[in-house]
């Protein structure tokens, strides 16, 4: 149970153009999901925190208007990096909460290539 | 603010051998403690985790980990790793609910498991 399903795994696009990434929650309903960036050899760093129906939580440093988090259902947050350039190339990783008793469950990862 | 501090960035060790991945963590609350493993790509998979009760906690693959709150640890061992063990491993802290269910990482700790 508890299983969070993240796509793409890998993506290559063209600098300035949008990619977006979906993390859906399987078997659950997630009210809050979170989003994490991790460079190579580093550990997690958060983003943002997403409540569905409401805006998302951003960490300070992390430009709203670059990533862009929709909560709109229990089950499906979305991250969208817009104007992408090459310094978002990263690992991005999504993390569901799932309750007291199970803690947090995260998605596979997308690894984000911008060229 | 509670913060996470994995003491050790690299351990290597031989097949057979037993290991321990140092943590220690700071925070003004009472804390639910984590530890994370994460493959090369790949999301993170939820070793164990300390919530309440007894402060010794068994986990998955042979882990174990042990709540000590007069030292502010959780120190992850495991008596005869393998060479599959070899990955990244995050130790993690969140306070369920105070800071809207945040979970903050140390840095990890590459185990790297010779033969």
């Amino acid at each position: 149970g508890a299983v969070v399903s993240q796509h793409p795994s890998r993506v290559i696009c063209k600098s300035g153009t949008s990619v977006k990434i979906e993390c859906r929650s399987l078997d659950f309903q997630a009210t809050t999901m979170f989003w994490y960036r991790q460079f190579p050899k580093q550990s997690l760093m958060l983003m943002a925190t997403s409540n569905e129906g409401s805006k998302a939580t951003y960490e300070q440093g992390v430009e709203k208007d670059k990533f862009l988090i929709n909560h709109a259902s229990l089950t499906l947050s979305t991250l969208t990096v817009t104007s992408a350039h090459p310094e978002d190339s990263s690992f991005y990783i999504c993390s569901a909460f799932t309750g007291v008793n199970y803690g947090y469950t995260f998605g596979s990862g997308t690894r984000l290539t911008v060229v | 603010a509670q913060s996470v501090t994995q003491l050790d960035s690299q351990v290597p060790v031989f097949e057979e051998a037993p290991v321990e991945l140092r943590c220690n963590y700071s925070s003004s609350v009472s804390v639910y403690l984590f530890w994370y493993v994460q493959y090369p790509n790949q999301g993170l998979q939820l070793l164990l985790k300390y919530l309440s009760g007894s402060t010794l906690v068994k986990g998955i693959n042979g882990f174990e980990a042990e709540f000590n709150k007069s030292q502010t640890s959780f120190h992850l061992r495991k008596p005869s790793v393998h060479i599959s063990d070899t990955a990244e491993y995050f130790c993690a802290v969140s306070d369920l609910g105070g800071s809207n269910y945040k979970l903050t990482f140390g840095k990890g700790t590459l185990l790297t498991v010779n033969p």
